[in-house]
């Protein structure tokens, strides 16, 4: 079956500091990947995707590439801030029929002044 | 504005009951999700459905019913058979074209605690 791993938090960051989260998957296909945030207390909500091979996701400084060869999917921002404090989820989309989502466990920002 | 709107924030279920948590979308959004959120263990799927007067069972439905009278409505009842259920419940929808790149658009959750 599908699966997403991403890296234990919490992840704990200076502002202006360099942030990379990894996230690496497995399926049977040929997946779509996407990053969601979640604010304290909140739902989910869409961070940046990418649908095929060597595809670069990015929104508000994020990025994050594609990776077929490494089956990853890293989530990188060059210079986080405090508003950023969130939950990163990574998660992956299955071609074939209905649109099932595998999620990550999610990986804890804190970014402090 | 288009969204997602889930009732009430925080519910309180005693033994023995069942409660119903609210869920309703003005996107138009033929699919909806209900997403099971414990501590360390990301979201889990309990109900989904494509279209109106059908759903199915996703990972975890033991003890979780649904029903999907209205385009945009997909309520949840916890039962009394669900052992367990404390717990950060969210619904989602998405456009239910059958595109695996479809976005998934969240509601601001209910949180479900047992007196």
């Amino acid at each position: 079956g599908n699966s997403v791993t991403q890296m234990e938090g919490p992840v704990t960051l200076s502002e202006e500091a360099f942030l990379t989260i990894n996230c690496t998957y497995t399926a049977t296909g040929y997946p779509s990947l996407f990053w969601y945030v979640q604010y304290p207390g909140e739902g989910l909500q869409l961070l940046l995707k990418a649908t095929k091979a060597d595809d670069k996701g990015s929104n508000k400084g994020f990025e994050a590439t594609y990776r077929k060869e490494t089956t990853s999917f890293h989530l990188e921002k060059g210079s986080v801030q405090v508003s950023d404090s969130a939950v990163y989820f990574c998660a992956l989309s299955d071609t074939g029929g209905y649109q099932k989502v595998t999620f990550g466990t999610g990986t804890k920002l804190q970014v402090i002044p | 504005d288009g969204g997602i709107t889930q009732s009430p924030k925080y519910l309180f279920r005693k033994e023995g009951q069942n409660v119903t948590l609210s869920c309703e979308q003005n996107l138009n959004h033929d699919a909806m999700y209900w997403y099971r959120q414990d501590p360390g263990q990301g979201l889990r799927l309990i109900y989904y459905s494509q279209i109106v007067n059908d759903f199915q069972k996703g990972d975890i439905a033991e003890g979780y019913s649904v029903s999907r009278e209205k385009k945009e409505s997909f309520p949840l009842t916890v039962t009394s058979a669900q052992k367990n259920p404390t717990a950060f419940y969210l619904c989602a929808s998405s456009t239910g074209q059958g595109y695996y790149q479809e976005t998934q658009y969240f509601g601001p959750g209910t949180r479900l605690l047992v007196l």
